[in-house]
């Protein structure tokens, strides 16, 4: 099945500060690759996601880029704010599973990220 | 629309007791999901379903059942408590596994 590493498990940077967070996976099925945002005692929410068809994806300060062949993936984000700190999660699908085994969801460990005033 | 509803949010298990957490959504999704969330282990799949009467084990499916025998609700039983099984529980929804996840308020559990 799918295995999906993160990296780092931590991340301290300085208010306005750029932070990035790496994943890798190991099934070349997968072309689907969200990111969650996780604020303490909260639920995960989506904050951006990239399909395999497109190589880099921006959303304001938040951006997405993709290495099918490397099968990697990292989140930056810019001028970062304290409301950034919180864990991120990275995650990978295949959009079609095949045989007897349906596409699922497989999570990174989480990236917490704090960014210091 | 409520979205996707957990019940309860906090709860306190005997060793061997068993229990079911209840997870509902409102907006029609064939995908639901059952996560654990244990510190530095990030959110690890216990059992998915992909419509009413279909369910697949994640890759922690060992102590838990789950069935679907509706859209809205996708129950997961815990058979004999471990305190193993201590964790924050989330269920999530969505159109597919290829779009974003919903997730509920979560359910933590604690087994002495």
């Amino acid at each position: 099945g799918e295995n999906v590493e993160q990296h780092p498990s931590t991340l301290s940077v300085q208010e306005g500060d750029s932070a990035v967070i790496k994943c890798t996976y190991s099934d070349s099925a997968s072309n689907y690759f969200p990111w969650y945002k996780q604020e303490l005692g909260k639920r995960p929410q989506l904050i951006i996601d990239i399909r395999s068809n497109v190589g880099e994806k921006k959303d304001q300060r938040i951006a997405v880029t993709l290495n099918k062949t490397a099968k990697h993936f990292s989140l930056h984000i810019t001028e970062t704010q304290p409301e950034d700190s919180a864990v991120y999660f990275c995650a990978a699908s295949p959009r079609w599973a095949g045989g007897t085994s349906y596409g699922k969801l497989t999570f990174g460990q989480g990236t917490i990220l704090t960014v210091h005033p | 629309n409520a979205g996707v509803t957990q019940t309860p949010k906090f709860q306190v298990l005997k060793t061997g007791q068993s229990m079911t957490l209840q997870c509902a959504q409102d907006m029609n999704h064939e995908y639901m999901s059952w996560y654990r969330q244990d510190p530095g282990m990030g959110l690890r799949l216990i059992h998915y379903s992909v419509g009413a009467g279909i369910t697949d084990q994640g890759e922690v499916p060992n102590g838990y059942n789950v069935s679907r025998s509706t859209t809205e609700d996708f129950p997961l039983r815990l058979l004999s408590a471990a305190p193993s099984q201590t964790s924050v529980y989330f269920c999530a929804s969505s159109v597919s596994s290829y779009n974003e996840q919903f997730f509920g308020p979560g359910t933590r559990l604690t087994v002495l």
